[in-house]
């Protein structure tokens, strides 16, 4: 079964302090690893897809990177619009299930 | 423009009633899916349509049914609820269910409460 975990849990961090996220997976043949945020009371939005080890994609003050066992969803410089909860999924050869993990609660203090 | 809606937003109802959820997409996705985020935010796919076509059945009680009248349209018909139906319930769809591309796109959830 696939699975992932994300770590930490819950981060605080102060404005302008930059971190990262961990998500690692076991999955056979990974098609696809997906992040997502999500913002209380709403639904998960679309960030970055990486498909393959050593790809990295940026989005503003976010960049995400894989490796063959994990990835990295790295916020530089967050400011307190960047509070959200950070999701990791994969997606595998084979089927159309998104296994998600259980997330990574961030939240920026101005 | 919204490009995954459901309705309703909030759903507060007693055990043993049979309600819907309606879902509509507007990004001329072919597949559509529905997820249950539990009190702890963990989000399980439930099923998944193509076209029409249920294509993704997770271990889930009968008392679940989707209905998929076109490949724009996902409903969620739950009989005789129960307390732990009680979750946030998501509906998404996505371009390519085969060897492209997967991106998902999330509807803005229904808050499902049994009382």
């Amino acid at each position: 079964e696939d699975q992932v975990t994300q770590s930490p849990e819950a981060l605080r961090l102060q404005e302008g302090e930059s971190s990262s996220l961990n998500c690692s997976y076991t999955v056979s043949g990974l098609r696809g690893l997906f992040w997502y945020r999500q913002d209380p009371g709403k639904g998960p939005e679309f960030l970055f897809t990486l498909y393959s080890a050593g790809e990295e994609k940026e989005k503003e003050r976010l960049k995400a990177t894989l490796t063959k066992k994990e990835s990295f969803l790295h916020i530089t410089a967050p400011k307190p619009e960047d509070s959200a909860t950070y999701l990791c999924a994969v997606l595998r050869y084979g089927n159309n299930r998104l296994a998600f993990g259980k997330g990574n609660q961030v939240v920026v203090i101005p | 423009d919204t490009a995954v809606s459901q309705t309703p937003k909030y759903l507060v109802t007693q055990m043993g009633n049979d309600k819907s959820i309606k879902c509509e997409q507007n990004l001329g996705h072919d597949t559509m899916y529905w997820y249950k985020q539990d009190s702890k935010k963990f989000l399980k796919i439930m099923f998944s349509y193509n076209n029409k076509e249920l294509i993704i059945n997770e271990t889930v009680p009968n008392r679940f049914s989707p209905k998929s009248p076109d490949k724009a349209h996902l409903n969620l018909h739950i009989n005789s609820l129960e307390l732990g139906d009680s979750a946030v319930y998501f509906c998404a769809s996505s371009q390519d269910s085969g060897l492209g591309r997967n991106e998902q796109f999330f509807g803005p959830g229904t808050r499902l409460t049994v009382l």
